[in-house]
């Protein structure tokens, strides 16, 4: 079965830093891209970051491009993202999400890890 | 920052269809993707490549493209219907982006 468990949320001073870890398993991770959408309490959904398959490419919404770094690691099956800069807005749940090529769409999605950026 | 736009809110009857837009300037040539998003749990795919069907979706769920506007259609809709529903498409350089989201109700 496929599961994806994110970790590394927390609460943060606006300005901080923070990386998220996502481990995957019951699937062969580097075969997929992977991506991170985040959500704000209430609020809808935001698309953040993406990653290849062998991590060559990545992707980020503008919200976050220059703060937020988004990387992998095949051989621990772990997909991460370094929050820099952090700010009040991007204080959220981030779910990690996998890529299916046959859709062009994402199959299955994590529970969740909630940043809090607050002073 | 490119945008998609839907309505705050839908509301039908069981059994009637419920009809969920999202119009975007560059929809004409990009894909658009359907999430579904009940409370307290993670999306799910209902739609793919602005009209296929994932494998385990209700027939119930279609979707259609037409110019710079995007429709869901679910006809007979159930009570278990009822949560969120996003849209999802790229911009002109294929970041991704999602809608604001339409919460259908089901009276």
């Amino acid at each position: 079965e496929v599961h994806l468990v994110e970790s590394g949320g927390g609460l943060v001073q606006p300005g901080g830093s923070l990386r998220l870890s996502c481990a995957a398993s019951g699937f062969t991770f580097s075969s997929y891209a992977m991506h991170w959408v985040r959500q704000a309490p209430g609020k809808g959904l935001e698309y953040v970051s993406g990653i290849s398959s062998s991590g060559n490419s990545t992707y980020y919404a503008d919200s976050v491009k220059g703060r937020f770094s988004i990387s992998r690691d095949n051989s621990k099956n772990t997909l991460y993202l370094q929050m820099g800069s952090l700010r009040a807005e991007d204080m959220a749940v981030y779910y990690c999400a996998r890529h299916n090529d046959d859709y062009d769409g994402v199959d299955c999605w994590g529970q969740g890890t909630l940043v809090t950026v607050s002073s | 920052s490119y945008e998609l736009t839907q309505p705050p809110s839908v509301s039908v009857s069981p059994g009637q269809t419920a009809r969920i837009t999202c119009s975007g300037d560059a929809l004409p040539k990009q894909y658009a993707y359907w999430y579904q998003q009940k409370p307290g749990q993670a999306p799910v795919l209902v739609i793919y490549k602005d009209s296929e069907r994932p494998s385990g979706i209700p027939e119930r769920f279609s979707g259609s493209s037409s110019g710079t506007i995007v429709t869901l259609t679910i006809s007979g809709v159930q009570a278990e219907d009822e949560a969120d529903y996003y849209c999802q498409s790229a911009d002109s350089s294929g970041t991704r982006v999602f809608g604001g989201g339409t919460k259908l109700t089901v009276l």
